[in-house]
């Protein structure tokens, strides 16, 4: 079965600092792969998805997110952090072959300083 | 146009009694899924609808957890015996068909059971 690591639990940066936030997947194949932002009280909205292609993806609200096979990553960043970007990220995979089972991350608490 | 919605917002009851979760879809949306959230774990997936396809249920705990969906829109998920452990938040989902870029989240049902 495949997993999702986001290793950093909860990550603190000043506003108008860069952010990288990690996910490592573990899966046979080429995964789908995914990021969502959940804010507080709110629902998850996804933030950019990995299918196919070029290796940098681009999001919503200024993210971007990077896949390397080699490393079985997909991690995220933004260049300059807003203190709106407060909020807990997750990292998510397809169930491969199911094509609507995800598989989540336990998630990346991001508290922004002003 | 309105999101998913979900309702109770908040439920607390007590270990044994029954607790019932409800699921409004967006309108026209043939796919519904439950994930459950709890704390320091991440979300899992507990069942998906798609039309009138039988459900995948693979993700239910436990026989004490089921879910329906009537005429293919509004969704109940309920839980029967609760238990301390069952303590979460659910979330819903639906998107236009079974896909896992287009998953749109509500807001959850937090529940806690004393």
């Amino acid at each position: 079965a495949q997993s999702v690591t986001q290793p950093d639990i909860h990550i603190t940066v000043s506003e108008g600092a860069s952010l990288e936030l990690r996910c490592n997947y573990s899966y046979g194949a080429t995964p789908y792969l995914f990021w969502y932002v959940q804010s507080p009280g709110q629902g998850l909205q996804l933030l950019l998805k990995y299918f196919s292609g070029d290796t940098l993806v681009q999001g919503i609200k200024g993210f971007e997110a990077e896949f390397k096979r080699s490393q079985s990553s997909f991690n995220l960043r933004k260049p300059s952090v807003h203190w709106s970007d407060a909020a807990e990220y997750f990292c998510a995979v397809d169930d491969g072959g199911s094509n609507y089972k995800l598989t989540f991350g336990k998630g990346t608490l991001l508290t922004v300083n002003p | 146009g309105a999101g998913v919605s979900q309702s109770p917002s908040n439920k607390v009851t007590e270990k044994g009694k029954d607790v019932e979760l409800r699921c409004d879809p967006i309108s026209g949306h043939t796919a519904l899924y439950w994930y459950r959230q709890s704390l320091g774990q991440g979300l899992e997936f507990l069942i998906y609808f798609q039309g009138n396809s039988a459900p995948d249920k693979s993700g239910l705990p436990s026989d004490r957890f089921s879910a329906e969906r009537t005429g293919g829109s509004v969704s109940t998920l309920t839980i029967q015996r609760t238990q301390q452990e069952d303590s979460a938040v659910y979330l819903c989902a639906s998107s236009p068909q079974g896909s896992t870029d287009t998953q749109y989240f509500g807001p959850g049902t937090r529940l806690t059971v004393l």
